[in-house]
């Protein structure tokens, strides 16, 4: 059980262009998800939290223009890298909690999907 | 600020060596805590957590973690650890100050047959 899939598990663009990443969750229902990025030999660095229903909330630093998260049902999040540049180019990570349904992230376990590898050209 | 401090970054050890890492927090308040494996191309796994209860924690494939509320730490162990074991492990803290899990920079374990 708990079981979190992304999609695409890699992509390369061209700079200007704009990709979407798709986080699932596939054997529950996922109050909050959570997106983060994770540099070569670095930790994860969590960019926003977003919870179904509601827009998400983004850590400092992270553009939300650029950056677009959308949580439309409990079991799919997306994270669309707008007008993505050279610097863009990461490992994003998506996790997925049970959580509460209380609008605020819970602290239950995270589990996480196996990321997706992004490199523009 | 808070943070979450891994003081090993690379570790080597010999097949059937012990293990122990190093993990601590800088938060005075409620903390859930976590450790996460990453194996060699695959995803974040956990292995153990601790909410509350008895701060001696179990895992999965014999690891363990003890809470050290008094030190800010929770320090994960092996007592023998097998080639598999390679892989890069990172502590999480979750607090609720701020309701995010917030991760350590992860220590990179090699085990050599």
């Amino acid at each position: 059980g708990a079981v979190v899939s992304q999609h695409p598990s890699w992509v390369i663009c061209k700079s200007g262009t704009s990709v979407k990443i798709e986080c699932r969750s596939l054997d529950f229902q996922a109050t909050t998800m959570f997106w983060y990025r994770q540099f070569p030999k670095q930790s994860l660095m969590l960019m926003a939290t977003s919870n179904e229903g509601s827009k998400a909330t983004y850590e400092q630093g992270v553009e939300k223009d650029k950056f677009l998260i959308n949580h439309a049902s409990l079991t799919l999040s997306t994270l669309t890298v707008t007008s993505a540049h050279p610097e863009d180019s990461s490992f994003y990570i998506c996790s997925a909690s049970p959580g509460t349904l209380s609008g605020r992230a819970s602290t239950d376990t995270q589990y996480f999907g196996p990321g997706t590898r992004l490199t523009v050209l | 600020a808070q943070s979450v401090s891994q003081h090993n970054h690379h570790v080597i050890l010999s097949e059937a060596a012990s293990l122990e890492l190093g993990c601590n927090y800088s938060y005075g308040g409620t903390v859930n805590l976590f450790w996460y494996v990453q194996y060699p191309g695959q995803h974040l796994q956990l292995l153990l957590k601790y909410f509350s209860g008895d701060p001696l924690v179990k895992g999965i494939k014999g690891f363990e973690a003890e809470f050290i509320k008094s030190k800010f730490s929770f320090n994960l162990r092996k007592p023998s650890v097998q080639w598999s074991d390679t892989a890069e492990y990172f502590c999480a803290v979750w607090m609720d100050s701020s309701y995010k899990l917030i991760f350590g920079s992860g220590t990179r374990l090699l085990v050599r047959p």
